[in-house]
């Protein structure tokens, strides 16, 4: 089945840790994002890549990291920078197409934790 | 910056209701309006996309419309089920990065 595939589903992390946070997709989708989302809150966006080897920071980048080396897989990693990491994280992708008409899709998240 | 505002936060229904969800943005410059459904512990499902040059779009029971000048747009639920208890988000597509998201309205319609 077409998708995208957030990993691990929950995620605990320990003090002056790093831990890097899995999005793969097979719908040959050239851009991708990851957002974070705080409860009651909406979706803050964190980076995005609109083509391999390439990512931009969104608006709350700092104490995190990525990279995109492969069309299909996006890894986040946060670092023990982040200082308030706890939260559920969005990984999502589009394809340009028209650009009127650029629907995005969604994993089904990952919850990290700190211990 | 854009700005995407949703009233009300949380909403609390009778089944059979037909209810209405707002949501208004600050820059009227936007390529299109997406509603989005979330479940607990889920990701986003794209309901209905708005394009700017479009008034409304429906699918099935739900109806999205969108008015660019005043900022807004509404997703009208007809005759609500409980399971569309859910969180429903509305973001814009300004196309310099990627969406805008609101906070989101949580309904809860009771059986």
């Amino acid at each position: 089945d077409g998708g995208i595939t957030q990993s691990p589903k929950y995620l605990f992390r320990k003090e002056g840790q790093n831990v890097t946070l899995s999005c793969e997709q097979n719908l040959n989708h050239d851009a991708m994002y990851w957002y974070r989302q705080d409860p009651g809150q909406g979706l803050r966006l964190i980076y995005y890549s609109q083509i391999v080897n390439d990512f931009q920071k969104g608006d709350i980048a700092e104490g995190y990291s990525v990279s995109r080396e492969k069309k299909e897989s996006f890894p986040l990693t946060v670092t023990s920078a982040q200082k308030n990491p706890t939260a559920f994280y969005l990984c999502a992708s589009s394809s340009p197409g028209r650009r009127n008409n650029e629907k995005l899709f969604f994993g089904s998240g990952t919850q990290l934790s700190v211990l | 910056k854009q700005e995407v505002t949703q009233i009300p936060a949380a909403l609390s229904v009778p089944e059979g209701e037909n209810l209405v969800l707002n949501c208004s943005f600050t820059d009227s410059a936007i390529y299109n309006l997406q509603w989005f459904r979330q479940d607990p512990g889920k990701g986003l499902t794209s309901l209905l996309l708005i394009q700017s040059s479009q008034r409304e779009q429906t699918s099935g029971r739900l109806n999205a419309s969108l008015d660019k000048s005043s900022g807004r747009s509404t997703l009208y639920i007809a005759a609500s089920q409980p399971g569309d208890s859910a969180t429903y988000l509305c973001a814009v597509d300004t196309g310099r990065r990627a969406l805008t998201f609101g906070s989101g309205t949580r309904l809860q319609v009771q059986p």
